[in-house]
């Protein structure tokens, strides 16, 4: 079975500053996918980067990198820039995947992390 | 685009009774996932429709809960003999078939149990 692991309860950084969430996770599958996941107060699930196991560079989306180590089995959220609107609650989620990269099924969360971005 | 709906937005009834949440999934998305979250934690998955039938159900915690979508689109749970305990966030998710399958996430239905 998958599990995720998100050992930060709560992170605080600056505004403008950039900030690592930790995930390690755990599965005996080799072809899987992580995403890191938002969610602000108000609930709703905003997804935001993607990493495939095959893929051999760290995912990037504007503001946001992966820092996706195989061996070690962790996939770090790197925000850079911090935004007072980036103060949120992250969850980091794993995904099985087929030998063709098509992921398919469940998504397992981690418990999570708290951002707070201080002015 | 429209997003993945939910209905209602929240829900509070007593012990025992029944309840239905309704989930709008994106047009064109072929799966759809039900998830509970419970206050501080992360969404627990429940069950998983491609098309209309359920392609895994290992999730759902006992036999009173139970979920359809008949014509693999709108897709409706429901809870019989509600418990306090399944007081949570159900949260609604769609996706399209294959690649990396992406999954859209509803606003939620907070559901309280008295």
């Amino acid at each position: 079975a998958q599990k995720i692991t998100q050992t930060q309860p709560g992170m605080f950084v600056q505004e403008k500053e950039a900030v690592t969430l930790d995930c390690t996770y755990d599965t005996s599958d080799q072809s899987y996918g992580l995403f890191w996941y938002k969610q602000p107060s108000s609930g709703e699930m905003i997804f935001l980067i993607y990493q495939g196991s095959y893929d051999e560079q760290n995912a990037t989306e504007g503001r946001y990198s992966l820092n996706f180590q195989k061996a070690r089995k962790s996939a770090n959220l790197v925000i850079s820039a911090s935004q007072l609107g980036d103060s949120a609650m992250y969850f980091c989620a794993m995904i099985l995947a087929n030998a063709g990269g098509t992921s398919y099924g469940k998504l397992t969360f981690g418990q999570g992390t708290i951002l707070t971005v201080h002015p | 685009g429209a997003g993945v709906s939910q209905t209602p937005s929240n829900k509070v009834t007593e012990k025992g009774k029944y309840v239905e949440l309704r989930c709008d999934p994106i047009s064109g998305h072929t799966a759809l996932y039900w998830y509970r979250q419970s206050l501080g934690q992360g969404p627990e998955f429940l069950i998983y429709f491609q098309g209309t039938g359920a392609a895994d159900d290992s999730g759902l915690p006992n036999d009173r809960f139970f979920a359809v979508r008949p014509e693999g689109s709108v897709s409706t749970l429901k809870i019989q003999r509600t418990e306090r305990g399944d007081s949570a966030v159900y949260l609604c998710a769609s996706s399209l078939a294959g690649g990396r399958n992406e999954q859209f996430f509803g606003p939620g239905t907070r559901l309280t149990v008295l």
